[in-house]
Formats: C-alpha cells, structure tokens, sequence
C-alpha cells in the first residue's frame, strides 16, 4: 500500500509570491491533515479536512489556505510569501481523522524556502 | 490551554545507555499520548502511544511512562543504538466528549536525539 506522498518535495519561492504544495493520503483515508514544522516551534498544525470540508483549523494566518478533492487528495496555498514561511511541510492522513487516538501518517514533507 | 511541552530539546547518548525524554501537559481533556519518531529528510511515523488509563506500556526498547496525577508521561528507550538517533516528538490529543473546542493532535516541540557508539 502507497503511503502518503507530497509533491513537490523541495522549492525555492520569492518573497511575495505564492505556492501550492500537494498531497495524495494512504489509499481509503479520508482525513488529510497539514502541519508546518519549524526547528524552533516544531509542528504546527495548520489544517485538517475530512471528506472535502475543513474540520479543524490551526492559529495562521488567512494566507494560508487549503482545500480536498472529492478523491481525497489535497493541496495547501501560501499566498504573498514571507521569509518566515520557510519550513517543512507536511501532511498526513488516516481513516477517521486527528481526533480521539485515530492514527496518522505522515508523509516526507515539501521543503520550502523563501528568499 | 492547548500546550505540550517537552523536553530536554537535544539528548545525546552513549550506545547502550538510557534515554529519557519528558512531556508535560495540562488540559486534562487528553487521553490519547503517542510518541512520533521522525529521521532526517522522512516525515514523522508513529513509535508507540498509550492511553491514560495504564501507567506504562512498553514496545521492544520503548516504553512509555505515563503519570496522570502530574500530568506528564515520558519516553524510554533502553539499550539505546546509534539507528534510535532522531527526533521525537510526543503528542497529545483531547477525549471523546470533552468541552475541548478542537480535536487535533497537539505536539511538543521535539527532542532531537543522539546516540553515539
């Protein structure tokens, strides 16, 4: 079974642009969750959506946005880039989503650096 | 308050030693405490969990302390090997039911872990 994979796994944007990273969870899981990780603030989760609506949300900004397609694949935005975007960005998946001891999975992450 | 806190924030150890990593927490809504373990360049993947009502649980070299009164549980890895090096990040999730406006998984701030032959 094909874990979760992210696309594209490494990019350099400019300040003030914007990016779309993509993520395709685990076969049959429709929960896809986003987090940001940082080495000074670990990870930080930024979204979650199950079946195709937002279920949950993290403490950033509006420029950060997402959204879930009817196969369960997702894709985060970023839009008018800051140098404080750079990270890891990762996104995982399960069955029934983040919530009561559901297990996640995690893909390898989307590299972003913002210059 | 929606806080997980961990540490030490790097450990370094010698091959067959202990290591010991803490986590605090303090909304008493949680009952889900997995520990994740994420190698360099991977994404993190689950390594053990436990549920507040037992006191400890243990997986191979791993085991997981759990104090409910203190609100804080604790990673062990025993015989520690130089392929344990990464970082950990524990986690911790709210119960069914509770009055927590939100349900997701909350995470320390990690503890990156090495262990030298």
């Amino acid at each position: 079974k094909a874990g979760v994979t992210q696309t594209p796994r490494y990019l350099i944007k400019t300040r003030g642009q914007q990016v779309t990273l993509s993520c395709s969870p685990i076969s049959g899981h429709r929960s896809v969750s986003w987090y940001q990780q940082t080495p000074g603030q670990g990870l930080q989760f930024l979204f979650e959506y199950f079946s195709e609506t937002q279920r949950n949300k993290g403490n950033f900004p509006g420029r950060f946005s997402g959204r879930q397609f009817s196969n369960s694949r997702s894709e985060m935005n970023v839009s008018t880039l800051e140098l404080g975007d750079s990270a890891l960005y990762l996104c995982a998946s399960s069955l029934a989503g983040t919530r009561f001891g559901n297990t996640i999975y995690f893909g390898e992450g989307s590299w972003l650096t913002v210059v | 308050q929606q806080q997980v806190k961990q540490s030490p924030q790097s450990l370094i150890v010698q091959k067959g030693g202990i290591s010991i990593i803490n986590c605090a927490y303090e909304n008493t809504a949680f009952d889900y405490f997995p520990w994740y373990q994420q190698f360099p360049g991977k994404g993190p993947a689950l390594l053990i969990a436990i549920r507040p009502d037992v006191s400890e649980k243990k997986e191979g070299r791993f085991t997981i302390s759990f104090n409910k009164s203190a609100k804080q549980f604790s990673l062990h890895i025993m015989d520690s090997q130089p392929g344990d090096s990464a970082t950990y990040f524990c986690a911790a999730s709210p119960a069914r039911g509770s009055p927590y406006n939100t349900d997701k998984l909350i995470f320390g701030t990690g503890t990156r872990l090495q262990v030298f032959p």
